[in-house]
């Protein structure tokens, strides 16, 4: 079963507009990661959030994380063309052994 | 620096052939894993490694052997190919276990059975 559920599954912007995309996750958690995945290639690590943070940035991306809602969000500011790709949200289940464990991840379409 | 090297990138098969997929990492990870990835499905978890000559079940393990016999090298195994096992297949390996450690993913192996 899924840990993660992203939200929306897909979106559709304008470069230059913010996207925002939201994981939701069942049971407690010690860190939170989100990764990129651009048409036909592997996942890319973009952040980690850990429980004991509320807020953390890396360039255009600003991740947030709600623990009492078991819930994050990534921010792009000022997307461009080159952010189109799939963004998944990772958690290791608290006493639920050793991997990672993926949502289905948001689709993010930004045209020009 | 390779990172993590899948081959072969694409396979058909029939049903009930068997074939292997080989994962190889150059960043001396301890942790291996491989995940498919289908449509609206995400990412599942199939099995993974905790380092050389120890495997373990993840998610979707049924009809899927692996072995770790190098620390470097994760293969998996089909025995019996079925068209559900159609899929991308992903490798990824990191450091450590747990939530904090950053998985590192290979290209991809797109397998279709017929």
């Amino acid at each position: 079963s899924q840990q993660g559920e992203e939200d929306p599954q897909a979106l559709s912007i304008q470069e230059g507009e913010n996207a925002t995309m939201n994981c939701s996750y069942k049971t407690s958690i010690n860190n939170l990661q989100w990764y990129r995945q651009n048409s036909g290639r592997g996942l890319v690590h973009l952040i980690l959030i850990r429980s004991n943070e509320r807020e953390k940035h890396s360039g255009r991306l600003r991740v947030t994380l709600d623990t009492s809602k078991k819930s994050s969000s990534l921010l792009i500011t000022a997307s461009r063309a080159a952010d189109t790709a799939s963004y998944f949200c990772a958690t290791r289940p608290d006493q639920a052994g050793t991997a990672l464990i993926f949502g289905k991840g948001t689709t993010l379409s930004v045209s020009s | 620096n390779a990172g993590v090297t899948q081959t072969p990138k694409f396979r058909v098969l029939k049903t009930g052939q068997s074939m292997t997929l080989l994962c190889a990492q150059d960043m001396n990870h301890e942790y291996m894993y491989w995940y498919r990835q289908d449509p609206g499905m995400g990412l599942r978890l199939i099995h993974y490694s905790v380092g050389e000559g120890t495997t373990a079940k993840g998610e979707v393990p049924d009809g899927y052997n692996v072995s770790r016999l190098k620390k470097q090298n994760f293969l998996l195994g089909l025995e019996s190919a079925a068209p559900s096992q159609t899929s991308v297949y992903f490798c990824a390996s990191s450091f450590g276990g747990g939530g904090a450690n950053v998985l590192t993913f290979g290209a991809g192996s797109r397998l279709t059975v017929l």
